[in-house]
């Protein structure tokens, strides 16, 4: 069975200071790991995912993320957060034929 | 290219009706699934489809159906509403639906059902 866990249903920064959203998965095979955004109002959008490439992911709108597989973790980071990152973000996890497993998300707020 | 569309985008219904709500996925894209989305339950997985066939379904009651056409485009159907249904239908595409594929999944702005 596969499932994901973030770490903070709710993170604020202040404009311009690092983002991190933590997410931790469990899969029993090598996962394919994504990042969603959801706006309000509005479906989810990929950020960026993991396909056993490269373990450093970079995304769009200046997001990246680390699978570290010692740790069972992908988080996002974003060097310095901006007004319009203010969303909801959520970890998604797909390994072993199943279908997507999402995280309960996390809300980012960003403050001027 | 056009993206995932869904219809409607809001809906209101009344406790024990029935409801259809549309999805059509990205032009070439034969992989469709559906997610419900609540406050309490965050996004879980309905069912997917590809190739009009229903290839996994996750864990909901029955009265949660859905289909798919030749052309791709996907319904799914609650009977016999309940106020819990209330929630943000989302429905998502993708290329291959292989299910060990990297294919994104993406998509559509949701529908909005209200149960009153």
């Amino acid at each position: 069975a596969q499932s994901v866990t973030q770490l903070g249903s709710h993170v604020s920064v202040s404009e311009g200071a690092l983002v991190l959203l933590r997410c931790n998965y469990s899969s029993s095979v090598p996962p394919y790991l994504f990042w969603y955004v959801q706006y309000p109002n509005q479906g989810l959008q990929l950020l960026l995912k993991y396909t056993s490439a490269a373990t450093l992911v970079k995304g769009i709108n200046g997001f990246e993320a680390e699978f570290k597989k010692s740790e069972t973790s992908f988080h996002l980071t974003k060097p310095s957060a901006h007004m319009s990152d203010a969303a909801e973000y959520f970890c998604a996890v797909r390994s072993g034929g199943q279908n997507f497993v999402f995280g309960p998300g996390t809300r980012l707020s960003v403050l001027p | 290219k056009a993206g995932v569309t869904q219809t409607p985008r809001y809906l209101i219904k009344t406790r024990g009706q029935q409801v259809t709500l549309s999805c059509s996925p990205i032009s070439g894209h034969r992989s469709v699934s559906w997610y419900q989305q609540t406050p309490g339950q965050g996004l879980q997985f309905l069912f997917e489809y590809f190739s009009e066939t229903q290839r996994n379904k996750g864990n909901f009651p029955g009265r949660f159906s859905g289909r798919q056409f030749s052309n791709s485009r996907s319904e799914m159907n609650v009977s016999t509403l309940e106020l819990g249904d209330s929630a943000l239908y989302l429905c998502a595409s993708s290329f291959s639906g292989n299910s060990d594929s990297t294919d994104t999944q993406y998509f559509g702005p949701g529908t909005r059902l209200t149960v009153l």
